[in-house]
């Protein structure tokens, strides 16, 4: 079936750097979203985009859709404690059908 | 804000039993969905729901879970005879109609003995 894999898996930072996470599959999709997962809750929309090439920022996040329609990557500007958790990317294919990534773990150092 | 919401938090259950999540999607939404996550692992996508029918299944959604929409305000997924595998974190989310953005509720830890 279809899969979305995430790098890096997980990643160590300290507070102040830029975070460069992507998001890529062997299908194409025709619409990307990201989501932050904090531990025991619901994954919360980060960013969505709509068309290839978008590039689509949020605060200090900014998203862009691939050309090619098979990838995506997010970045996370002068991170802060609070980025701390898991970030997901989803494709949707057919008809409002989510696939999610494998998730980056995300750990920052004070 | 609107949110959705999911009851229980948690649910224990014996292998066998069937047991019935709940979920309020956000008022004005027409498509609900739902989704499990096995603890530290990614999130699956189950069923859409749209106009009081199945959108789109995957592999995962098999005979022994249905969907429905009973009221105009809750999205109930039954699972007919749980087995130990199917202990997760089920959320459930909703969305409008002029977007593919979806809203998560906080989930249901399903616990199978």
């Amino acid at each position: 079936g279809q899969q979305l894999n995430q790098s890096p898996q997980s990643m160590f930072i300290q507070e102040g750097e830029d975070v460069s996470m992507n998001c890529t599959s062997s299908s194409i999709f025709n619409t990307w979203l990201w989501y932050k997962q904090d531990p025991g809750e619901g994954p919360v929309l980060l960013i969505a985009l709509y068309k290839a090439g978008e590039l689509t920022s949020n605060g200090r996040l900014t998203a862009q859709f691939g050309i090619t329609r098979k990838d995506s990557f997010l970045n996370i500007s002068a991170s802060i404690p609070s980025d701390v958790g898991i970030y997901f990317c989803a494709g949707v294919s057919g008809t409002y059908k989510y696939i999610f990534g494998t998730g980056t773990r995300l750990k920052v150092l004070a | 804000e609107p949110e959705v919401t999911q009851t229980p938090s948690h649910q224990v259950t014996q292998m066998g039993q069937e047991v019935i999540l709940r979920c309020v999607p956000i008022s004005n939404h027409l498509y609900f969905y739902w989704y499990r996550q096995i603890l530290g692992q990614k999130v699956e996508f189950l069923v859409s729901f749209y106009n009081n029918e199945i959108s789109e299944k995957s592999e995962i959604f098999d005979d022994q879970f249905s969907v429905e929409r009973p009221d105009g305000s809750n999205f109930t997924l039954k699972i007919r005879s749980t087995k130990l595998e199917d202990s997760a974190m089920y959320f459930c989310a909703s969305g409008g109609v002029f977007s593919y953005e979806q809203y998560f509720g906080p989930g249901t830890r399903l616990t199978v003995t």
